[in-house]
């Protein structure tokens, strides 16, 4: 059964650092995964998705990157803003079944 | 661009009340599901739907729950007696050829409802 890990729970960073959020994943036959964005009482943004033959996918400022082998991605926000606080979630697709969803990293970026 | 449309945004109902949820699933896809999302915590799958029949399903999707797909554009939820913790947020997805030319789930904003 595949279990998504998000690390860490939260994060507090001040305006302007570059901070990488963390997801690892138990099974490596992946087909792909997602990052989604969530805002505090509302649906999911899907910013990036790395099929499992790339190794990254760029959107502005943000990075996602995948080793699947070691069951890791990151996900890299540059020159954090306030905007950007909300909870951050990684999602792995096996195929036609259902998306398995981590915890998320809730990230609050101070002015 | 296509995208998955969900009503109602937000519904409170009494405790043993029957809901039905609503999607329409983007026209050209195939599979559809229905995940939610309970306050504060993961987002947890319940069901697939595929060639007008449920593919898979969680333990989370017992008898008070069923899916259907009434005619060619629609696909509900419907609760039969909702209880308490049926509280959540509730996702439909539908899965189909994505930017790059691979499959992927596309989510809707979601039903937001209470049960009190």
């Amino acid at each position: 059964k595949q279990e998504v890990t998000q690390i860490p729970a939260a994060l507090s960073v001040p305006e302007g650092e570059n901070l990488v959020l963390n997801c690892s994943f138990t099974d490596s036959a992946i087909y792909n995964l997602q990052w989604f964005r969530q805002d505090p009482g509302k649906g999911l943004t899907s910013l990036l998705l790395i099929q499992s033959s790339q190794r990254e996918q760029t959107s502005g400022r943000l990075n996602a990157s995948l080793d699947k082998s070691s069951g890791r991605s990151t996900l890299y926000i540059a020159a954090s803003q306030p905007g950007d606080s909300a909870t951050y979630l990684c999602a792995v697709d096996t195929g036609r079944r259902a998306l398995t969803f981590g915890s998320g990293t809730r990230l609050q970026v101070q002015p | 661009e296509p995208e998955v449309t969900q009503t109602p945004s937000h519904q409170v109902t009494q405790m043993g009340q029957e809901v039905i949820l609503r999607c329409v699933p983007i026209s050209n896809h195939l599979y559809f599901y229905w995940y939610r999302q309970i306050l504060g915590q993961k987002v947890e799958f319940l069901v697939s739907f595929y060639n007008n029949e449920i593919s898979e399903k969680s333990e989370i999707f017992d008898d008070q729950f069923s899916v259907e797909r009434p005619d060619g554009s629609n696909f509900t939820l419907k609760i039969r007696s909702t209880k308490l913790e049926d509280s959540a947020m509730y996702f439909c997805a539908s899965r189909g050829i994505g930017t790059g030319g691979r499959e992927t789930q596309y989510f809707g904003p979601g039903t937001r409802l209470l049960v009190l």
